[in-house]
């Protein structure tokens, strides 16, 4: 089955720097990746997503990539602010009906 | 339009017992999905229901059951609780569209085994 690895596991970042997360998965046949975000004691939120049909989507001061070639997909957060500090998880799925496969998350964190 | 509602919210269980936690879709989808959520990790996949069947299931023991209603919502029924199943429980809701399926998640209900 699908296998995703995720770094860091922490990432400390001043406030207005950028921070990248990175994710490789094992299924070739994977087509969707989203990217959700956690605060503690709260729900997994959707901030973004990409389908192996595109190389690249941007939201704001939020971006993700896809390689699939190298079969890694990143998050980029640019302008990071202090509510940017959660825990990050990627996931993929080769299932277009929604079975995730979720990374082990990064703990970001933003210092003024 | 209503997401993914979840209930109850928090509950506290003793070894043995049994217990049941309830999802209704968010508006517009028929897919339900449930993951387990240990604290400090990302969420892992129990199972998911379509047209009221059990479609795929994860890695999880025959205690872990569930079930769809004709109006999409879903249960999971978790049987002879162990302390190892203290989680948070989330249940996932999607739609396949001809643009692709977006996953959301409800907010989940917090399951305490003592």
């Amino acid at each position: 089955g699908e296998n995703v690895e995720q770094h860091p596991s922490t990432l400390s970042v001043q406030e207005g720097d950028s921070a990248v997360i990175k994710c490789t998965y094992s299924d070739s046949a994977s087509n969707y990746f989203p990217w959700y975000k956690q605060e503690l004691g709260k729900r997994p939120q959707l901030i973004i997503d990409i389908r192996s049909n595109v190389g690249e989507k941007k939201d704001q001061r939020i971006a993700v990539t896809l390689n699939k070639t190298a079969k890694h997909f990143s998050l980029h957060i640019t302008e990071t602010q202090p509510e940017d500090s959660a825990v990050y998880f990627c996931a993929a799925t080769t299932d277009s009906w929604g079975k995730l496969q979720f990374g082990s998350g990064t703990q970001v964190v933003v210092t003024p | 339009d209503a997401g993914v509602t979840q209930s109850p919210t928090h509950l506290i269980k003793t070894r043995g017992q049994q217990v049941t936690l309830r999802c209704s879709p968010k508006s517009g989808h028929d897919t339900v999905s449930w993951y387990q959520q240990a604290l400090g990790q990302g969420p892992q996949f129990i199972f998911q229901y379509y047209e009221e069947e059990e479609r795929q299931r994860g890695n999880f023991p025959d205690r872990f059951s569930g079930h769809q209603f004709p109006n999409y919502s879903s249960e999971l029924n978790v049987n002879a609780l162990l302390l190892g199943d203290s989680a948070l429980y989330l249940c996932a809701s999607s739609h396949q569209g001809p643009s692709g399926n977006t996953i959301y998640f409800g907010e989940g209900s917090w399951l305490t085994v003592v």
